[in-house]
């Protein structure tokens, strides 16, 4: 199993550019999850989905969107890129215990 | 919903010396406990985790964690540090029906030699 895959590794974006932000996870895991991690502030929830064709918010939603297709893929969209989005994104899933990606590092400049 | 306050944002220590890292948490229904740690550029691993019966759970690196509920604390315990062990380590709740999972802000273990 590859567990959870998140692509890409590093991005960089202009303000105002969209991109999407790609999460798999091969463990037939129903709950994913998207969390941003800033320094000093831990992660923080941006959206979070039962199963396939349901997401709900999580703590930071703003000036995010997901979707949920299928089982395995949970991808996280920017629409207009600011450079408050500057984090390093999670991509998580779970059965119990949370099971993370290694990561998506974006600036926004 | 949930929140956890990790005490100490950093944390050095020397070689082989005991270390706790402490994790308070408050929430209205019962939770699950969580421990975490990230090494440099990578993802989060889960360390140790409280679901139900004993209250002292360990991890198979020596680490250790107490649940309290009296003190609703959740406090990270080892007690002979390595080099390998510095990292940032994460205490986590989520409550027992719902999928919010709410993460401490970190703790940054150094050891020195």
């Amino acid at each position: 199993n590859a567990g959870v895959t998140q692509t890409p590794k590093f991005r960089i974006l202009k303000i105002g550019q969209s991109m999407t932000l790609q999460c798999t996870q091969d463990m037939n895991h129903n709950y994913m999850y998207w969390y941003r991690q800033d320094p000093g502030m831990g992660l923080k929830l941006i959206y979070y989905s039962v199963g396939a064709g349901i997401t709900d918010k999580g703590e930071v939603p703003n000036g995010y969107n997901v979707s949920r297709s299928t089982t395995e893929d949970f991808p996280l969209r920017l629409e207009l890129a600011a450079p408050s989005q500057t984090s390093v994104y999670f991509c998580a899933s779970s059965f119990g215990e949370q099971f993370f990606g290694p990561g998506t590092r974006l600036t926004v400049l | 919903a949930q929140s956890v306050t990790q005490l100490d944002s950093q944390v050095p220590v020397f070689e082989e010396a005991p270390v706790e890292l402490r994790c308070n948490y408050s929430s209205s229904v019962s939770v699950y406990l969580f421990w975490y740690v990230q090494y440099p550029n990578q993802g989060l691993q889960l360390l140790l985790k409280y679901l139900s019966g004993s209250t002292l759970v360990e991890s198979i690196n020596g680490f250790e964690a107490e649940f309290n509920k009296s003190q609703t604390s959740f406090h990270l315990r080892k007690p002979s540090v390595h080099i390998s062990d510095t990292a940032e380590y994460f205490c986590a709740v989520r409550g027992y029906n719902n999928n919010d999972m709410r993460f401490g802000a970190g703790t940054r273990l150094t050891v020195k030699p």
